[in-house]
């Protein structure tokens, strides 16, 4: 069975220049989370989708931050514009159903931005 | 605000030493309690995680917790580190759907 896919794995860009983040999520799994890894820290959940909808997107910075998971596998998560403090590592994981089992994740990309 | 806290960031052990990695979270109402452990260039995967019952649980390579609840506690052991469990470990519990992970401990096991 194959994992958590996310691409790319690493990404450098200068600030106020876009990008994107793409995740395959372990087929069957409806729920799909994104989250923000700071060095030194602990993930931080940045937004969790069941199947299409975003339930729990309360930790997204909406001004820069968007995501999208359409027909319910896939997602996306785009920021625009980047900023010298959303260098991180971008963790995409997903789980069935509804998270109450654990959560498998993906190799992550890890964004330097300069 | 759930929170959890691990209590040391860095752990150096010798090969065969007695492990023990504390993990304290702060949340009122029902918990699921995790660990994941992420292998150098590697992945988070799951090392074990407790739900109800016994609050002895065994994990993969080796390793258990055990969940206290009035000490709000779910510190993870191994009786003996090998150096292949060179790698950061993080608590995280799960309270309405969400984990909350604790900043990670970095464990060196020097061979």
């Amino acid at each position: 069975e194959a994992g958590v896919v996310q691409s790319p794995r690493y990404k450098i860009i200068e600030k106020k220049q876009p990008v994107a983040f793409w995740c395959n999520p372990i087929s069957g799994h409806n729920t799909l989370y994104w989250y923000r890894q700071n060095l030194g820290q602990g993930p931080e959940l940045l937004i969790r989708y069941e199947n299409e909808e975003a339930v729990d997107d309360s930790q997204l910075p909406k001004d820069r931050f968007s995501a999208e998971r359409l027909k319910g596998v896939d997602s996306t998560l785009k920021i625009q514009p980047a900023e010298l403090g959303d260098s991180a590592v971008y963790l995409c994981a997903s789980s069935s159903p509804r998270g109450v089992d654990e959560q498998f994740f993906g190799p992550g990309t890890r964004l330097t931005v300069l | 605000a759930q929170s959890v806290s691990q209590h040391n960031h860095h752990v150096i052990l010798s090969e065969a030493a007695s492990l023990e990695l504390g993990c304290n979270y702060s949340y009122g109402g029902t918990v699921n309690l995790f660990w994941y452990v992420q292998y150098p260039g590697q992945h988070l995967q799951l090392l074990l995680k407790y739900f109800s019952g016994d609050p002895l649980v065994k994990g993969i390579k080796g390793f258990e917790a055990e969940f206290i609840k009035s000490k709000f506690s779910f510190n993870l052991r191994k009786p003996s580190v090998q150096w292949s469990d060179t790698a950061e470990y993080f608590c995280a519990v799960r309270g309405n759907y969400q984990l909350i992970w604790g900043a990670g401990t970095k464990l060196i096991i020097k061979p």
